[in-house]
């Protein structure tokens, strides 16, 4: 079946520092892929919608300069965490898909910002 | 906004059958979905339903939809400790690729 990769799977990394997180789709070409943000016990919250060949949109409250979305091709968009801090420490989940109902979410990335 | 609302946590015991339930707002969802996230893993997708559907069975899933009360039940019959995870509902906004989830409901199962 389908399947969507992320990497890193975890990144620790100090304060102010960018970090950058790949999400792929591995046997399909996705246009449109979102990033998702998970706190602990908490749901998801959808940061972003990454458009190959376009900006992405934002969803109200994300920085857009804060988290940097390319979306450069059909398989790969990244996001970046500019100068990251502590409470930017959380589980980064892209989700992409074939159609309105094959869609698959990456495993998630868990950054922690020390 | 829309809003997405399901209990926190269940805890059933093995072989017994869980419900796990779910309100919405959005009257004009189309699609409606149930995921499973085990720990430190992403969210798999277990089944969904189209809004104009009742009830889906899928082997020992069986999702119930009432749109009128805009409420989604997820059945796990006879159900395992390889069950145990955090379910999540979520909706599909009408007309849109936006989807929205709920905050997750924690199953047990003690065997």
């Amino acid at each position: 079946g389908a399947v969507v990769s992320q990497h890193p799977s975890r990144v620790i990394c100090k304060s102010g520092t960018s970090v950058k997180i790949e999400c792929r789709s591995l046997d399909f070409q996705a246009t449109t892929m979102f990033w998702y943000r998970q706190f602990p016990k908490q749901s998801l919250m959808l940061m972003a919608t990454s458009n190959e060949g376009s900006k992405a949109t934002y969803e109200q409250g994300v920085e857009k300069d804060k988290f940097l979305i390319n979306h450069a091709s059909l398989t790969l968009s990244t996001l970046t965490v500019t100068s990251a801090h502590p409470e930017d420490s959380s589980f980064y989940i892209c989700r992409a898909g074939i159609s309105d109902n094959e869609q698959f979410f990456g495993p998630g990335t868990r950054l922690t910002v020390l | 906004g829309e809003d997405v609302e399901q209990s926190l946590f269940l805890s059933v015991r093995e072989g017994d059958s869980s419900v796990i339930n779910c309100t919405y707002t959005d009257s004009s969802s189309t699609y409606l979905y149930w995921y499973k996230q085990e720990p430190g893993a992403g969210l798999q997708l277990l089944t969904y339903i189209f809004s104009n559907m009742d009830m889906k069975q899928d082997q020992r899933l069986t999702v119930l939809l009432n749109k009128k009360d805009k409420h989604l039940s997820l059945r796990i019959a006879d159900t395992q400790t390889g069950d145990s995870a955090i379910y999540f509902c979520a909706e599909r906004e009408g007309g849109g690729f936006k989807t929205i989830f709920g905050a997750g409901t924690r199953l047990f199962v003690k065997a």
